[in-house]
């Protein structure tokens, strides 16, 4: 059964900390990984990282496709309490339009 | 602006009565999805829509419908509501494939939270 897996749960740290957070799936035949940030509402799109694409960066966050690993991070740099979220990984099998997604590392960033 | 948007923020409907969630989006995208998402439960597909008219089950579809009469519009229908369907309800749209026409595929509404009393 396909799936992904997020890690921490969740994370607390001050403000000007860098955080890795961790994204690993098992899919079958893997297509794309999709990285959102999720505060009171809808989740935003980050990134898409894909076979073609797997290093992104805008700003203070970037994010790395390890396929070999099959994994991906999310590093938040200089950490503002306006980053604190839910951070969701959801990665696409090739073959199909759906996308499955972990549960989410909640993060929580301290004045 | 892309935008995806959705009929409701907030509803409160009572148990047995239909229920109708809609999504528009304007990126002229082929696919769109709808999800509930709950604590500890992250977010769940219901159902998904590749096409006109076209649909197939997600993970969770039992008590669910949908309409897909429009590209740009896609219905979720809870024929008899009940208790268990109070959740967050969001809606997504995404292009076919990974073209990317400058606009980022995999964009969410607002979302819907659903009260069933």
């Amino acid at each position: 059964e396909d799936k992904v897996v997020q890690s921490p749960l969740s994370l607390v740290v001050h403000e000007g900390d860098t955080v890795t957070l961790n994204c690993s799936y098992e899919v079958t035949n893997f297509r794309s990984l999709l990285w959102y940030k999720q505060e009171k509402k809808a989740p935003t799109f980050l990134f898409m990282l894909t076979s073609s694409g797997i290093e992104k960066k805008s700003g203070r966050l970037s994010s790395i496709l390890d396929k070999k690993e099959l994994s991906s991070i999310l590093n938040i740099t200089a950490t503002q309490t306006g980053d604190s979220a839910i951070y969701l990984c959801a990665v696409r099998p090739s073959g199909t339009y759906k996308y499955i997604f972990g549960t989410g590392t909640r993060l929580k960033v301290l004045a | 602006d892309v935008k995806v948007t959705q009929s409701s923020r907030y509803l409160v409907k009572r148990t047995g009565e239909k229920v109708f969630l809609e999504c528009v989006q304007d990126m002229d995208h082929e696919n769109m999805f709808w999800y509930r998402q709950d604590p500890g439960l992250g977010l769940r597909l219901i159902y998904f829509s590749y096409d006109v008219k076209m649909k197939e089950k997600g993970d969770i579809p039992e008590g669910y419908s949908v309409s897909r009469e429009k590209k740009e519009r896609f219905s979720l229908i809870l024929e008899s509501a009940s208790t268990n369907q109070t959740s967050m309800y969001l809606c997504a749209s995404s292009f076919f494939g990974l073209r990317d026409r400058g606009s980022p595929s995999g964009i969410f509404g607002p979302g819907t939270r659903l009260t069933v009393l």
